[in-house]
C-alpha cells in the first residue's frame, strides 16, 4: 500500500466549476499535512498547509480528518490557471522528509 | 534573495557515464534535501544533508548514488554508471531549520540517459 494515495485523474472541469480532491495516508503518526501544486515540468510549490480545524485560502479549502486519515482539497470557481497537478503531502512529527502522493491532475477547460 | 538554485537544468548522459547534479540552498538555509521524480510519478525522498553531514539517506539507492554537502560550495548528487532507469527529474529543496517549515524547492535537473 502506498503511504499517500491519490486518484491520479485527470479531472476535466469547465471554468467556474467546483472540484474536490481526496487523499488518504497510511501512517497514523503523520503530523503535518500540505497540498502542493506542480505545473508541467516544474518544481512543486506549496499551495497550503492543512490543519485539523480546516482552513481556507480564497477559493481553496483544505480539510483533514485524522480519524479516517483523509485529506481533501476543494477548489471553487475554477480558473483556467488552476490547471496543474495537485500533490498531497504528509510529514512525520519533527520530521524533515516530505512524503508525496502521486498527484491528481486537474484540467480546467473554457 | 535568490531561491534554491539547481544546475544544470537539463543533463544528457550516455549509459555508463557519471552525472553530477548541483544544488545551492537559499541564503540562510543549512538543510538540503534531494528528491527524485520518475515520469508520471510523485516525488520520492532520497537524502537529507546538513553541512558536511548526511542525516538521512534512507531513500538513496544502495549502489551508484552518493550525495555530499561540503562546508563550502553547493550540495552535489552524484550518480555513477548511469542507466536508462535513472532518467528522471531530480529536485533539491532547502529549509532554514529542522522540520518542514520554510521548505523551498529548486527548479530541478532533468536527467536523460541515452
Amino acid at each position: 500500500r502506498k503511504e499517500v494515495e491519490q486518484d491520479p485523474g485527470p479531472f476535466n472541469v469547465p471554468e467556474g466549476a467546483t472540484v474536490a480532491f481526496n487523499c488518504t495516508y497510511s501512517n497514523s503518526a503523520s503530523q503535518s499535512f500540505f497540498w502542493y501544486r506542480q505545473d508541467c515540468r516544474k518544481e512543486p510549490k506549496l499551495l497550503m498547509s492543512v490543519y485539523s480545524s480546516g482552513n481556507e485560502d480564497g477559493r481553496f479549502t483544505a480539510q483533514l480528518n485524522r480519524a479516517s486519515q483523509y485529506i481533501s482539497l476543494l477548489i471553487r470557481d475554477s480558473k483556467l490557471s488552476d490547471s496543474a497537478t495537485y500533490l498531497c503531502v504528509v510529514a512525520l512529527p519533527a520530521g524533515n522528509m516530505l512524503t508525496f502522493g502521486g498527484g491528481t491532475r486537474l484540467m480546467v477547460k473554457p | 534573495n535568490a531561491g534554491v538554485m539547481q544546475n544544470p537544468r537539463h543533463l544528457v548522459r550516455r549509459r555508463g557515464q557519471e552525472a553530477r547534479l548541483r544544488c545551492s540552498p537559499m541564503k540562510g538555509h543549512s538543510h538540503v534535501y534531494w528528491y527524485r521524480q520518475l515520469p508520471e510519478e510523485g516525488l520520492k525522498f532520497m537524502v537529507y544533508l546538513q553541512k558536511e553531514n548526511i542525516i538521512d539517506e534512507s531513500g538513496m539507492p544502495k549502489e551508484r548514488f552518493s550525495a555530499e554537502f561540503p562546508k563550502e560550495g553547493p550540495s552535489i548528487l552524484r550518480i555513477q554508471q548511469v542507466v536508462r532507469g535513472d532518467s528522471a527529474a531530480y529536485f533539491c529543496a532547502s529549509s532554514p531549520r529542522t522540520g518542514t517549515d520554510g521548505y523551498t524547492f529548486g527548479s530541478g535537473t532533468r536527467l536523460t540517459v541515452v
